[in-house]
């Protein structure tokens, strides 16, 4: 089973601050990684698969990026609405797996 | 629109069952593979299961092979998830999941609540 670790386990940063969260694999999963955004009661929502590429809809300020083991999902200026915890999945090999969380915190 | 619509969640006793639907629109489950994944309260996302739209070959975590079993009713458009043997530690909020035909999870439901206790 390929575990993902993701880093920090919280970020705390203010509107229009950078946030860089981090996500490595155990093994290497070539580009096959997705991020998820979860706002409290609601369901996930995919923001970026294939390590890069942004899902319909996912503003700009989302990025992605990395391959093999290690992977960053980057936000260029937070926005209060960013406020959610985010995760990672690779769909390299089965289990399907997801990382544990990292929680960005808007001040 | 893509819709999911979750239901048969409820409260069941440990070793009880359940069946889970999840009634697509706007889309043809044939198409596309689907998935579950749950979340333990206050917890993180897990993958439990997923079925593949061509062969309909399916997939599942260790912890409930042997327990669940994932099917589809193409006439009603609709996924399953057959749920017997219920532990507690099964007890989650349970999601409906289209998958994009490189498998990540494009559309979720809102989920459907198994608490599994005495």
């Amino acid at each position: 089973e390929i575990v993902l670790t993701q880093s920090p386990a919280t970020l705390s940063l203010s509107p229009g601050e950078r946030a860089t969260l981090s996500c490595r694999a155990s093994q290497t999963i070539t580009n096959y990684l997705a991020w998820f955004q979860q706002k409290p009661g609601q369901a996930p929502r995919l923001l970026i698969y294939d390590a890069s590429n942004r899902a319909t809809g996912i503003p700009a300020r989302f990025s992605g990026s990395g391959s093999g083991t290690d992977f960053t999902l980057t936000i260029s200026s937070l926005e209060p609405e960013d406020s959610a915890v985010y995760y990672c999945q690779q769909r390299n090999s089965w289990p399907r797996t997801f990382g544990q969380g990292t929680k960005v915190e808007i001040k | 629109e893509v819709q999911l619509l979750e239901s048969g969640g409820g409260l069941v006793q440990p070793g009880g069952s359940l069946r889970l639907s999840c009634a697509a629109s706007g889309f043809t489950i044939t198409n596309y593979p689907m998935s579950w994944v749950r979340q333990a309260p206050g917890k993180g996302l897990e993958w439990v299961s997923s079925l593949r739209e061509t062969d309909s070959n399916t997939f599942y975590i260790d912890s409930v092979k042997g327990r669940f079993t994932i099917s589809r009713d193409t006439s009603k458009n609709t996924l399953y998830l057959q749920m017997n043997s219920l532990r507690a530690e099964d007890t989650a909020v349970y999601y409906c999941v289209k998958l994009t035909n490189t498998w990540f999870g494009d559309f979720w439901g809102q989920g459907t609540l198994v608490t599994v206790s005495s």
